[in-house]
């Protein structure tokens, strides 16, 4: 069965430093996303993408987030300077039109210190 | 904005029971409500859904029914096996491209 992929699977970082979270979505899929879980947390969401640019983004996804599709397979999330309250479970999922489900990757577990 | 509440937080069955996870949203524009399953580790699963002009949808062992008018919905779990123990997630959202909204989730321990 066809899967999203994530990696790395646990990243530490220190406050401050960049991160690029890296995603490559099932080959057929046209829609892209990036949720978020912080510990204890729901779910939630950060950014949908479609057709090389964002589609929707939330309040959280702010200038220090930002994602890109730089060769068609990958998808990624930048996080420029990160904050202690970034740390969280960083999950990609992607899906094809008319099919509402998503199906998520495995997600990276980030740790800010 | 849309949101979504899970209860319970934590559920405790024996194997062979049933067991039933509720949850109830605000937004009466969302349309598509699916059920996720995560395993320790793992990504979170689809393992059911159904869309606002359907009441009920059965799959072998689970099924899922919408209550449009009240704006709940429940996932129902039969004869639950220790394989079911995960946390699962409800959500809704608006259909097509659309954000998700989560519920809290649902720890699930099926004791053997």
């Amino acid at each position: 069965e066809p899967e999203v992929t994530q990696t790395p699977s646990h990243q530490v970082t220190q406050m401050g430093q960049e991160v690029i979270l890296r995603c490559v979505p099932i080959s057929n899929h046209l829609y892209f996303y990036w949720y978020r879980q912080i510990l204890g947390q729901k779910v939630e969401f950060l950014v949908s993408f479609y057709n090389n640019e964002i589609s929707e983004k939330s309040e959280i996804f702010d200038d220090q987030f930002s994602v890109e599709r730089p060769d068609g397979s990958n998808f990624t999330l930048k996080i420029r300077s990160t904050k202690l309250e970034d740390s969280a479970m960083y999950f990609c999922a992607s899906n094809i039109p008319g099919d509402y489900g998503y199906t998520f990757g495995s997600g990276t577990r980030l740790t800010v210190v | 904005g849309e949101n979504v509440e899970q209860h319970p937080s934590t559920l405790s069955v024996q194997e062979g029971d049933s067991a039933v996870i509720k949850c109830t949203y605000s937004d009466s524009a969302s349309n598509y409500f699916p059920w996720y399953k995560q395993e320790l580790g793992k990504g979170p699963q689809l393992i059911i859904d159904i869309r606002s002009n359907v009441g009920e949808k059965k799959d072998q062992r689970i099924a899922v029914t919408l209550n449009k008018t009240a704006k709940h919905f429940s996932l129902h779990i039969t004869e639950t096996q220790p394989e079911d123990s995960a946390v699962y997630f409800c959500a809704a959202s608006r259909g097509d491209f659309n954000k998700f909204y989560f519920g809290s989730g649902t720890k699930l321990n099926v004791k053997p």
